[in-house]
């Protein structure tokens, strides 16, 4: 059970390239989610996926696309990437933890992007 | 000045002794809490849980405890191991949706 699945695991661009991450996970949960991590500073979120065929902004949604593919798959893509899109990025999906019938969060193992 | 976002606060115990991670949380609406622990180089991970209906949750060498008045969360964590290194994060979210993380607090654990 690999639970969420994120590729490139580091990649490198240079400022006005695009490039996508893509994210699968096999728990079959119905949200999925993707992250930026920086320096210092916790979690902020870019979109999300309630369910598929829906996505929505979060925190920091500018220069970035998503696209939820089918229940499994939610990509994210950076159509002219800046340097501050530097970060690592996480996919998470969220599904009910067993006690308290809540929903968790599972994170990928992220995605380490830099732009030059 | 310091911007506080740029430096995680750092606890340093020794092994074997209690750890005690703090955090405040922003929404006195938010019904749901989570800590996460983060390895280097690795994703967050689920560690405990504790609805806003409770005041206290206890799991396998970890405990939760949350404060309503203050908007506080606290993790213990009993008999510290080197393995317990890593940074740790608190959520909070209302209704599932919406999680809001806290910056982190980096727990080194010294021999």
């Amino acid at each position: 059970n690999a639970g969420v699945t994120q590729t490139p695991k580091f990649q490198v661009l240079k400022t006005g390239q695009s490039m996508t991450l893509q994210c699968a996970q096999d728990m079959n949960h119905n949200s999925m989610y993707w992250y930026r991590q920086d320096p210092g500073m916790g979690l902020r979120l870019i979109y999300y996926s309630a369910s598929e065929g829906t996505t929505d902004k979060g925190e920091v949604p500018n220069g970035y696309n998503v696209s939820r593919l089918n229940k499994r798959e939610f990509s994210l893509r950076l159509e002219s990437a800046a340097p501050s899109q530097t970060s690592v990025y996480f996919c998470a999906s969220s599904g009910q933890a067993e006690l308290l019938g809540a929903n968790v969060l599972t994170f990928g193992a992220g995605s380490r992007l830099t732009v030059l | 000045g310091e911007s506080v976002g740029l430096h995680l606060p750092t606890l340093s115990v020794q092994e074997g002794d209690n750890s005690i991670i703090n955090c405040a949380y922003s929404n006195s609406a938010s019904d749901y809490f989570i800590w996460y622990k983060q390895e280097s180089g690795k994703g967050p991970q689920f560690i405990i849980d504790i609805r806003s209906n409770m005041d206290k949750r206890q799991g396998q060498r970890v405990t939760v405890l949350l404060n309503k008045t203050v908007k506080h969360l606290s993790l213990q964590i009993a008999a510290t191991q080197p393995g317990d290194s890593a940074v740790y994060f608190c959520a909070e979210t209302r209704y599932g949706q919406n999680f809001v993380f806290g910056p982190g607090t980096r727990l080194s654990v010294l021999p």
